[in-house]
Parts: C-alpha cells; sequence; structure tokens
C-alpha cells in the first residue's frame, strides 16, 4: 500500500509569509508525528497526534508554529509569519499507535519523504 | 534529556567490506531503539526496531543488536554494496512518559565505493 506523504516536497517562501505543510499517513494509522531536520543533524520532535488529538506539542518552537488533525488522518502543519531560520526539512510519520500493544511493530515509526522548506 | 551519539560521523570503505556503525545513548531506560536509512531527495527508511526486551534483530545483511545497560547499540553490515550509500541514523524512544518520540543523533554517513 501507499507509505506516508507529504506535499509540497519543497517550498520556498519569503520571510513573513504563512505557509502549511500536508501530511497523508499511511491508512490505518493512529498516530502521526511532526519532525523538523537541520542540515547535518537527526529529526527533532515538533508534535504529535493520536486520532485527532494532539498529544504532546512541546517541540514546537514558538506560537507561530501550529499543527491540526481534524479527522484523524491528513494532518498540517503552518507556519505563521516565516523567519530565515524556519528553513529546514520537516518530516512526518505515522504509525499504527503509539503505545506498548506488545507488537514491536506497533510503534514503528514510518516517514513521507518531506517537505524542504526555504524561507529568503 | 536523552542524547544519541553516532560515531563515526563519515565512513568510506570498498565494496564487500563488513562494517559496523556505533550508537549510543545517555539515558537506558528506553523502550525501543529503531535504526533508519536516509537517502538524498528521500524520506526515512526504517531498517530494524529492536524492543528494549531484544538483544538482537536481523534483516538480510543487516543485524542489530542492543545492549541497554551499557547505553549502546551497533548496527553491522555484512558485505557491503555501493547501494548502501547513505546516512544511517539511530533512535531511541524512552520509556517513561514521552513513550512516543524519537530521539535522533546525527546520523553516520557511509559511503561504499566500487
Amino acid at each position: 500500500g501507499a507509505g506516508v506523504s507529504q506535499s509540497p516536497r519543497y517550498k520556498v517562501t519569503k520571510r513573513g509569509q504563512d505557509v502549511a505543510l500536508r501530511c497523508d499517513p499511511i491508512s490505518g494509522h493512529v498516530s502521526l508525528y511532526w519532525y523538523r531536520q537541520a542540515l547535518g543533524q537527526g529529526p527533532e520532535f515538533l508534535t504529535y497526534f493520536n486520532y485527532e488529538a494532539q498529544q504532546d506539542k512541546s517541540g514546537l518552537p514558538n506560537d507561530r508554529f501550529s499543527a491540526e488533525r481534524p479527522e484523524g488522518s491528513i494532518s498540517t502543519l503552518t507556519i505563521q509569519r516565516t523567519e530565515q531560520r524556519d528553513s529546514a526539512m520537516y518530516r512526518c510519520a505515522s504509525s499504527l499507535a503509539s503505545l506498548a500493544s506488545g507488537s514491536s511493530s506497533y510503534n514503528e515509526q514510518f516517514f513521507g519523504p518531506g517537505t524542504r522548506l526555504t524561507v529568503l | 534529556k536523552q542524547e544519541v551519539t553516532q560515531i563515526p560521523a563519515a565512513l568510506s570503505v570498498p565494496e564487500g567490506e563488513n562494517l559496523v556503525l556505533n550508537c549510543s545513548f545517555t539515558d537506558s531506560a528506553i523502550y525501543n531503539l529503531q535504526w533508519f536509512r536516509q537517502d538524498p531527495g528521500k524520506g526515512l527508511t526504517s531498517l530494524l526496531l529492536i524492543q528494549s526486551s531484544q538483544r538482537e534483530q536481523t534483516s538480510g545483511r543487516l543485524n542489530a543488536s542492543l545492549d541497554k545497560s551499557s547505553g549502546r547499540s551497533t548496527l553491522y553490515i555484512a558485505a557491503s554494496q555501493p547501494g548502501d550509500s547513505a546516512t544511517y541514523l539511530c533512535a531511541v524512544i524512552d520509556s517513561g512518559g514521552s513513550n512516543y518520540k524519537l530521539t535522533f543523533g546525527k546520523g553516520t554517513l557511509l559511503t561504499v565505493n566500487p
């Protein structure tokens, strides 16, 4: 079946503009995660959803960043009034579930191709 | 705060060589550890997931081991091929309240020369 998809793959915007990044998880996956990856670094956690509920947004850098998953499937990460420091690869992942259920596959996270955001 | 370190940062080997990538983590209270492969312009591909109760996992030419008490994992790649060239990332999920977020290392850039 299809994996995690993200759109757009590349986004170039001017400082001060708002951007919306979309993530379409694997069908049936309950949990969805957003990460941000700077060049030469590993991804860093931003936020996490179980179904439509945002369970943890502690990784969002500031209040310009927000995320939603209104119907428990597709998620949108929105960055308002973008700044040059927001330039990074934004990665989305999904998993069947996020808590231990006795199976190693339940919380294995599968990543999409990412959205490369460049703020000029 | 959990910190994950990967050594070496970069590795170049001739085709056919066996190799080991290292990953260490500061807090041994982990739920599981996952190895990923990252190719330019593509997403992260999950290679192996090891639960905290397991010692190793194998998939084809890949073998990952976990020593939770010492905070270490290794990824062994047998008979390396040019197609194995990529960045390899190690990540852990802590067993505390945040047992969902992956904490990543910076990765090891592997180049396998034909």
